[in-house]
């Protein structure tokens, strides 16, 4: 089945600085998807890219769909606490009508 | 907001018994989602429906493992019996799949322990 490799597998930063973190297939994907998933809860969408070379904001979030669509990431700047969490990157291959492949995830720590 | 709701949100039990975990997907959304979360094997995806019919389930172990969908508002997936490998986080989600799709939401989870 299709996989999505997703690093780094863990973040270790200062408030304040920029995080980048991305996720590469060997498949191709026609939508891709950036969730945040914090302890005990459901992941919940950041991010949601339908095109490829499509680049989207979402505050100090912005991602972008990889223009082979074969890959995307994910940039947050200037970190504050609250964004400690895990990050998902998720794809799908009929661009909504099925199930998402996930990344293992991103885990970003934040140190004061 | 709208939210997908799960039930129950904890879930100890001992092998061999049935667990029947529970989703209400968003209003007007039309595609549920079953997942799993395990620390091996991260979020898989198990069995969706589209418009309360299932499409796949092929990720779904079929000797034990049942997804329905009785009415619009909620879908169900059963485990019996049950077995110590099934603990996990299990995650429903729904989205809109038409000539305009709308990204899948998730609920918060039925966290799975079987002893």
């Amino acid at each position: 089945g299709q996989q999505l490799n997703q690093s780094p597998q863990s973040m270790f930063i200062q408030e304040g600085e920029d995080v980048s973190m991305n996720c590469t297939s060997s498949s191709i994907f026609n939508t891709w998807l950036w969730y945040k998933q914090d302890p005990g809860e459901g992941p919940v969408l950041l991010i949601a890219l339908y095109k490829a070379g499509e680049l989207t904001s979402n505050g100090r979030l912005t991602a972008q769909f990889g223009i082979t669509r074969k890959d995307s990431f994910l940039n947050i700047s200037a970190s504050i606490p609250s964004d400690v969490g895990i990050y998902f990157c998720a794809g799908q291959i009929r661009g909504g009508a099925d199930g998402l492949t996930f990344g293992k995830g991103t885990h970003l720590i934040i140190q004061p | 907001d709208a939210r997908v709701t799960q039930t129950p949100r904890h879930k100890v039990t001992e092998m061999g018994q049935e667990v029947t975990m529970r989703c209400q997907p968003i209003l007007g959304h039309n595609t549920v989602f079953w997942y799993r979360q395990t620390m091996m094997q991260g979020l898989e995806l198990l069995a969706y429906f589209r418009n309360r019919a299932p499409l796949d389930d092929s990720g779904m172990p079929k000797d034990r493992f049942s997804a329905e969908m009785p009415d619009a508002t909620l879908a169900t997936l059963k485990i019996q019996p049950s077995e110590p490998r099934d603990s996990a986080v299990y995650f429903c989600a729904s989205g809109w799949t038409g000539p305009s799709n709308q990204p899948q939401h998730f609920g918060d989870g039925t966290r799975l322990s079987i002893l």
